[in-house]
């Protein structure tokens, strides 16, 4: 069984401050996805990386997939109160017919003024 | 654009009562799946269904049912509720397997069962 293990699982940290969310797995995925849900919805797609090493931006967060493809992290800058909510990694597999989505259980992320 | 619809929002069962969660999407997305999710433990697949007329098992289907009709439709069938199916059910959708361009999710039904 795939496992996508997430760390830390809670952080509490202020305004302004530097984070790194962590993804790992001792399987290989096909690519990784990062959502964010807020309470009461449903989780958001943020990004998907596709190739070993690949780093993506949007705004203050930072997407990297391991060169392995084994894992990724999510670095958030000068945090805002706005970041608050639970971020969830998701890896799918190469080939099958199923394409379903493993996802890990989060990092529930709260950021105080 | 609505994209993923689920209703209801919230809703209390009693043990061994059974109830429908419904599910639409307007995306023409072949792809649909259910979720639940309990604290702690991230999102757990139960059903999924790769176009009209096909759905198979995900990883927790037992108590549930589904069907898939149309390709806009997918509910959810519990039969007997019981206290462990007190969760969060999220529907999904996807173009294709969701590999390269995700799932997009509903807002969820919140169910307790007393």
């Amino acid at each position: 069984t795939q496992l996508l293990e997430q760390s830390p699982q809670f952080l509490s940290i202020q305004e302004g401050e530097n984070l790194t969310v962590y993804c790992n797995s001792s399987s290989v995925f096909s690519s990784l996805q990062w959502y964010r849900q807020e309470p009461g919805e449903g989780p958001v797609l943020l990004v998907t990386v596709v190739t070993g090493g690949e780093v993506k931006k949007l705004k203050r967060l930072t997407f990297q997939f391991g060169d392995a493809r084994k894992d990724s992290s999510l670095h958030i800058t000068a945090a805002q109160p706005g970041d608050t909510g639970l971020y969830l990694c998701a890896g799918a597999n190469y080939g099958g017919s199923q394409g379903n989505l493993i996802f890990g259980k989060g990092t529930k992320l709260s950021v105080k003024p | 654009n609505a994209g993923v619809t689920q209703t209801p929002k919230f809703r209390i069962l009693k043990i061994g009562q059974s109830m429908t969660l419904q599910c639409t999407q307007d995306m023409n997305h072949n792809y649909m799946y259910w979720y639940r999710q309990d604290p702690g433990m991230g999102l757990k697949l139960i059903y999924y269904s790769v176009g009209a007329g096909i759905t198979d098992k995900g990883e927790v289907p037992n108590g549930y049912n589904v069907s898939r009709s149309t390709t806009e439709d997918f509910p959810l069938r519990l039969e007997l509720a019981a206290p462990s199916q007190t969760s969060v059910y999220f529907c999904a959708s996807s173009y294709s397997t969701g590999r390269q361009h995700g799932y997009t999710f509903g807002s969820g039904t919140r169910l307790t069962v007393v």
